[in-house]
């Protein structure tokens, strides 16, 4: 079937030290998005890419970096987490003009910073 | 004033009942409403999209627009312990996305 995978599904971290969270997609979609969603909150947008055209949202911090090496495979590194920084990462795609409105998540990456 | 505005909750219900879910938003550009539902420990899934002002069925869910108030409802008939989970409602400006933006939820439970 064809879906989004995100590894790991529970990830720890130590305060300060680098994280690498993993999206792969067989939608063959032109568009990924990175999500933080903390505890009774709306998702937030990170950033997109439109194919390999990376876009970022205004207030996502600088420690939040992302790659998109090719259609398939998308990445969310955090530089140095806070403890601010514990959430679940979500990841999306969709396809532009014929529905960009339905996004297709993954199941997450709970992160927990200690 | 936030963008899109939604009760919290969380909203308990009997078995059966009918639920109600609202939103309301300020930018009155948004074109497309969406309904998503979101099960624990889950990604958002795509529920109901409306185009515009309008009803929209779908079995037991109906999803209405008004645009002159600003206001989206997602209406649940004979509801199920099956629907417990939270409902976010989001909206964009078109169809490629822009300007995208998810209520902040509504945790439903529905108790047998």
């Amino acid at each position: 079937d064809a879906m989004v995978i995100q590894n790991p599904r529970y990830q720890v971290t130590q305060f300060g030290k680098p994280v690498t969270l993993s999206c792969s997609q067989t939608l063959n979609h032109n568009v990924m998005y990175w999500y933080q969603q903390k505890s009774s909150q709306a998702p937030k947008l990170l950033f997109h890419y439109y194919d390999k055209d990376f876009n970022n949202e205004a207030d996502t911090p600088d420690n939040f970096q992302s790659r998109r090496p090719n259609t398939s495979f998308c990445f969310l590194d955090i530089r140095s987490p806070g403890l601010g920084d514990a959430a679940m990462y979500l990841c999306a795609t969709s396809r532009p003009g014929q529905g960009a409105y339905e996004q297709y998540f993954g199941p997450g990456t709970r992160l927990t910073v200690t | 004033q936030k963008e899109v505005e939604q009760d919290p909750g969380p909203l308990s219900v009997p078995e059966g009942a009918i639920v109600s879910l609202n939103c309301t938003y300020s930018n009155s550009a948004f074109q497309y409403f969406m309904w998503y539902r979101q099960y624990s420990r889950k990604g958002p899934e795509l529920l109901m999209y409306t185009y515009s002002s309008g009803n929209k069925e779908d079995g037991r869910f109906t999803a209405q627009v008004d645009k002159s108030s600003k206001y989206i409802s997602l209406f649940i008939r004979d509801s199920q312990p099956s629907d417990s989970a939270t409902y976010l409602c989001a909206m964009s400006v078109d169809n490629y996305g822009q300007n995208f933006v998810f209520g902040p939820g509504t945790r439903l439970s529905v108790l047998p």
